[in-house]
């Protein structure tokens, strides 16, 4: 069955630092993946999309890479701030259906 | 322009009642979906509507019902409520472009059945 693996305990770094959350799935060939982030109480908002034929995305301070090799994406905060404290969750779409499939989420705390 | 809107915000219910989760949205979206949300689970797809008229099962539908009353609007039925079915409860709504559905959350309704 499809599986999708984030950060299995919640990630603490320190303000500045470069934030690095991981996304990886089996049993799908996604043709693309999207970044969500959620704050408590609230729903999911949209960050960013990579398709299968882009290796890297950025939008400001923020880096997603899609690996279909290893069946994983990279999602990188740089410069972080406590504002960005939040849970991240990443959603890969399969090319046969619209329909999103999320993970768990990791939970990131940027320290001041 | 509201987006996604949900009504109630909170709510507790007791084992078999019912009641209806509504969802609007302004955003003229033919896509629309409704998840729940478990500690640790993430978001589990329900139902999902891709157009008026029309809706489909997701992941998780058993014990619920949908209705698309409309384009602008998506209502989620629980006939007789188990405490299984405390959660919390997003619709979201979504529009493909150029083969993309980003898709757009309300801010969710927090159920409690006893």
């Amino acid at each position: 069955s499809q599986k999708i693996e984030q950060n299995s305990e919640a990630l603490n770094i320190q303000e500045g630092k470069t934030a690095t959350l991981t996304c990886n799935y089996t049993n799908y060939s996604p043709a693309y993946l999207q970044w969500y982030r959620q704050d408590p109480g609230r729903g999911p908002v949209f960050l960013l999309l990579i398709r299968e034929n882009e290796k890297e995305k950025r939008k400001e301070r923020l880096k997603v890479t899609f690996d279909t090799t290893l069946k994983q994406s990279l999602f990188h905060i740089t410069a972080s701030q406590p504002a960005d404290s939040a849970t991240y969750l990443c959603a890969p779409v399969s090319g046969s259906a619209r329909q999103l499939t999320f993970g768990s989420g990791t939970q990131l705390t940027v320290l001041p | 322009n509201a987006g996604v809107t949900q009504t109630p915000k909170f709510q507790v219910l007791k084992t078999g009642q019912s009641m209806t989760l509504q969802c609007a949205q302004d955003m003229n979206h033919n896509s629309m979906y409704w998840y729940r949300q478990d500690p640790g689970m993430g978001l589990r797809l329900i139902y999902y509507s891709a157009s008026e008229g029309t809706t489909d099962k997701g992941e998780v539908p058993n014990g619920y019902n949908v209705s698309r009353l409309n384009k602008r609007e998506f209502s989620l039925r629980l006939e007789s409520a188990a405490p299984s079915q405390t959660s919390v409860y997003f619709c979201a709504s979504s529009e493909e472009v150029a083969g993309v559905d980003e898709q757009f959350f309300g801010p969710g309704t927090r159920l409690t059945v006893l």
